[in-house]
């Protein structure tokens, strides 16, 4: 059983387009975090995100990406005006909240722009 | 020097035998280690931490070496199933649990 829901398993979108991939938590959790994969690439820290806000974000999170939890429970990554090179999984992560802060990932949004 | 860096692999081996994979982090204030799972198209799955002492989970051995720089993960006994990318993540402890990946070792085990 998945850690955490992620959706849509699979989208592809056009180029120019405005993406919304959605984490839902199984269980109430404050720390979040948005990773990417490029396919043959590693995996890739985008931001982390705690009690609402953005606690810190990466190089790749500029301007086009937004990170936001609207209703308390979905955890939602907005991704403004896709490009080409924005076509990669993006996982969703929580934290465990044990000493050893371990972090377990979505099974992934497979974003595909063209 | 990349933050983590591995062999990219593939190591091919056959089942029953034993495989070390070895990784190395550049940031000597890093904390806590990890060693993921990662099948193809999946999402990494925690195999196991890396303590400084060395930890044992069944077939497999993690080691630390702080003053190296260097983690390595032991395989024994190979099973089919094991074949996978293994991922080496060190966190860069800047506050919040920010995962540094590694590129992965690719492990084929073969009958």
């Amino acid at each position: 059983e998945p850690e955490v829901t992620q959706t849509p398993s699979h989208q592809v979108t056009q180029m120019g387009q405005e993406v919304i991939l959605r984490c839902v938590p199984i269980s109430n959790h404050l720390y979040f975090y948005w990773y990417r994969q490029i396919l043959g690439q590693k995996v890739e820290f985008l931001v982390s995100f705690y009690n609402n806000e953005i606690s810190e974000k990466s190089e790749i999170f500029d301007d086009q990406f937004s990170v936001e939890r609207p209703d308390g429970s979905n955890f939602t990554l907005k991704i403004r005006s896709t490009k080409l090179e924005d076509s990669a999984m993006y996982f969703c992560a929580r934290n465990t909240g044990d000493s050893g802060n371990t972090i377990y990932f979505g099974e992934g949004s497979w974003l595909t722009v063209v | 020097r990349k933050e983590v860096e591995q062999d990219p692999g593939p190591f091919n081996v056959p089942e029953g035998a034993t495989v070390a994979f070895n990784c190395t982090y550049s940031n000597s204030a890093s904390q806590s280690f990890f060693w993921y799972r990662q099948d193809c198209r999946k999402e990494p799955k925690l195999l196991m931490s890396v303590y400084s002492s060395g930890n044992e989970d069944g077939r497999f051995t993690a080691q630390l070496n702080r003053a190296s720089q260097y983690i390595s993960l032991l395989i024994r006994d190979s099973k089919l199933s094991d074949s996978a990318t293994y991922l080496c993540v060190v966190n860069m402890n800047t506050g919040f649990q920010k995962l540094v990946f590694g590129t992965g070792t690719r492990l084929l085990v073969s009958p």
